[in-house]
Order: structure tokens, then C-alpha cells, then sequence
């Protein structure tokens, strides 16, 4: 089975310029979540979706990000205008309520960074 | 964001040598998780814990949901040079699909 899909592996952007992360969940998978890894602030949970509804978008830092979930195989994580702060690495990761919504299984991630 | 209390940090042992790490909270949680991650990938779970007291095994690994609700640790028997990598705890506070994460134990392993 193929697990959690994240593209583009790796980004490199100047400042100010649209940068949109996507990932694919495993099938049949009803929640998605995206995170931040950083060495100053760890895992962060920027956004997460039942359904494709989005469910709690707390954690999303500022109105520059933006996250979609059109259908239940693909979200997007938009950066816009993207800033060197949010140089990180982001994951996707995907979990169903059928399997156990609390095991959330993880995508390789996408490093992105903002010069 | 709110994050859970890990330790140690990080931890340099030899190959054979038992490790032990855990995580504290503030907070009760309902479920407790451990995760690895290796240098470019995205965190494994690892073992899943869904009642308090609960010791569950995984090959060389144990960990143990605290009685208190408020915390879990993680053993690792005889270790070897593959389980070089970040551990992460996560706790699943009540009422919620979150998961709230630890600021992880770097482990490093010599042959």
C-alpha cells in the first residue's frame, strides 16, 4: 500500500513569492493534518481536516497561509507571500476513524526553504 | 504551541545498552504514542497506548501509559546501531484529534 505522498520533496523560494505544498492521503483515510517541523519549535499541527472540512485551524501562524482540501485524495498547504521564518520542514499525515483516528501516519515531508 | 516535557534530550550509548526516555504533561491525556524519525523522513509510529497502566511491547521496545494519565516512558533493550534516530512522545488530550508533541530524545548508537 502506498503510504502518505508529499511533493514537491524539497523547495527552495526567495521571499515573496506563492509556494503550495501538496499531499495525497493514504486511501480511505477520513483526517488529514498538516504540521511544521522546527528545531526552535518542534512539531507544530498548523491545520487538520475531517471529511475535507477543515476542523480546527488554529495553529495556522498568520493569514499568509492558506490550506485546501478539494477531495478526499489531495490538500494543499499555500504559503503566500512566503518569508525566510518559514523556512521548515512540512508534513502531511493522514489517520481514519475505521483504523484508529489516533495513529496518524506520517508523509516523507517537504524542506522548504525561503531565502 | 503546547508541548510536552521529554527526556532525556538526547542520549550517546553503546550497542547492547538498554535505553529509557520519557514525557511528562500537565495535562491528563486520553492516548499516549511513541514515534521514531530517521534523517530525512517523516516520524514512524512506533507503539499506540489507549489505557492508563497499560504496558504494551513492540520486538525490543516497551513503553507504559502512566497511571497518572499524565505521562508515558519508553524502553529500548539491546540496542543496535538502526535504532539511531529522534524519538518522539505524543499524547492525545480528551475531547480532541489532536496530538500534541514531545520535543523528542536524539539517540545515538556506537558500534
Amino acid at each position: 500500500d502506498a503510504g502518505v505522498i508529499q511533493s514537491p520533496r524539497h523547495e527552495v523560494t526567495e521571499m515573496g513569492q506563492e509556494v503550495t505544498l501538496r499531499c495525497k492521503p493514504i486511501s480511505g483515510h477520513d483526517y488529514l493534518f498538516w504540521y511544521r517541523q522546527t528545531m526552535m519549535r518542534g512539531l507544530e499541527l498548523l491545520i487538520y481536516f475531517n471529511n475535507n472540512v477543515p476542523i480546527d485551524d488554529s495553529g495556522m501562524p498568520e493569514d499568509r497561509f492558506s490550506a485546501k482540501m478539494p477531495n478526499a485524495s489531495f490538500s494543499t498547504l499555500k504559503i503566500q507571500p512566503s518569508e525566510p521564518r518559514d523556512s521548515a520542514v512540512y508534513f502531511c499525515a493522514s489517520t481514519s476513524t475505521s483504523h484508529s483516528r489516533h495513529e496518524q501516519f506520517f508523509g516523507p515531508g517537504t524542506r522548504l526553504t525561503v531565502l | 504551541g503546547q508541548q510536552l516535557n521529554q527526556s532525556p534530550q538526547s542520549m550517546f550509548i553503546q550497542e547492547g545498552e538498554d535505553v529509557s526516555m520519557n514525557c511528562t504533561s500537565s495535562s491528563i491525556f486520553n492516548t499516549w504514542l511513541w514515534y521514531k524519525q530517521e534523517p530525512g523522513e517523516g516520524p514512524v509510529l512506533l507503539i499506540a497506548l489507549y489505557k492508563a497502566g497499560e504496558l504494551t511491547s513492540n520486538g525490543r521496545l516497551t513503553a507504559q501509559f502512566g497511571i497518572t494519565r499524565k505521562d508515558s516512558f519508553l524502553n529500548i533493550s539491546a540496542s543496535i546501531p538502526s535504532d539511531v534516530g529522534i524519538y518522539f512522545c505524543a499524547g492525545q488530550p480528551y475531547n480532541t484529534d489532536k496530538l500534541i508533541f514531545g520535543t523528542g530524545t536524539r539517540l545515538q548508537v556506537f558500534p
